[in-house]
């Protein structure tokens, strides 16, 4: 099993650009989410779903999308990317949050130049 | 008040010593997590606990759920135990929260 593919490892953006990080998992797990990671904080909740076709926001949403079509699938839209999304980004899945074992992409180191 | 605090921010140990960390959240949980994340590297998870204690190799994981704490302790401490470890809680169903790490440095 591959666990969670999370992709690119390393991205340089402009401003105003858009790109997506994709996020896979090979575990049949129903719960996908993103966060971000940024120095002196705890990570923080981006998005996240609980099965294909539901997402939900989390706790810093605002600048980002995402969708889930299948199980394996979540990809973490930026729409129009500002310096202040230059961050770390983890993918993460389990089968379900909270009281199950989460297990995590390897991040995506991203800087908005 | 953040709702997950850990303790120390830094930690630096000598190859051998016995070491604590400490986390404590101010919220009704179902289960706290320990993860290790190394420098460059992703995060892994260590235990998954809601109750008692768990052991893994030179690991140990314990929670008190009536006091809201848990600690994580390293046995015989070795460098390549270096790393930043991080305790996150499971507040709802859909919401991990976690705390800011504690970065651990193990001289050999």
């Amino acid at each position: 099993n591959a666990g969670v593919t999370q992709t690119p490892k390393f991205q340089v953006l402009k401003t105003g650009q858009s790109m997506t990080l994709q996020c896979a998992q090979d575990m049949n797990h129903e719960y996908m989410s993103w966060y971000r990671q940024d120095p002196g904080m705890g990570l923080r909740l981006i998005h996240y779903s609980v099965g294909a076709g539901i997402t939900d926001q989390g706790e810093v949403p605002n600048g980002y999308n995402v969708s889930r079509s299948t199980t394996e699938d979540f990809p973490l839209r930026l729409l129009s990317a500002a310096p202040s999304q230059t961050s770390v980004y983890f993918c993460a899945s389990s089968y379900w949050t909270g009281a199950t074992e989460a297990f995590f992409g390897q991040g995506t180191r991203l800087t908005v130049v | 008040k953040n709702e997950v605090e850990q303790s120390p921010q830094n930690l630096t140990a000598q190859e051998g010593e016995f070491i604590t960390i400490n986390c404590s959240y101010s919220v009704g949980i179902s289960a706290l997590h320990w993860l290790q994340q190394h420098p460059g590297g992703g995060i892994v998870s260590l235990f998954m606990l809601s109750s008692g204690k768990k052991k893994h190799g030179r690991l140990i994981a314990t929670i008190n759920i009536q006091e809201k704490h848990s600690s994580l302790h390293i046995t015989a401490s070795h460098p390549r135990d270096s790393a930043v470890y991080i305790c996150a809680v499971g507040i709802t169903a859909e919401k991990l929260v976690f705390g800011k790490g504690t970065k651990l440095t193990v001289n050999p």
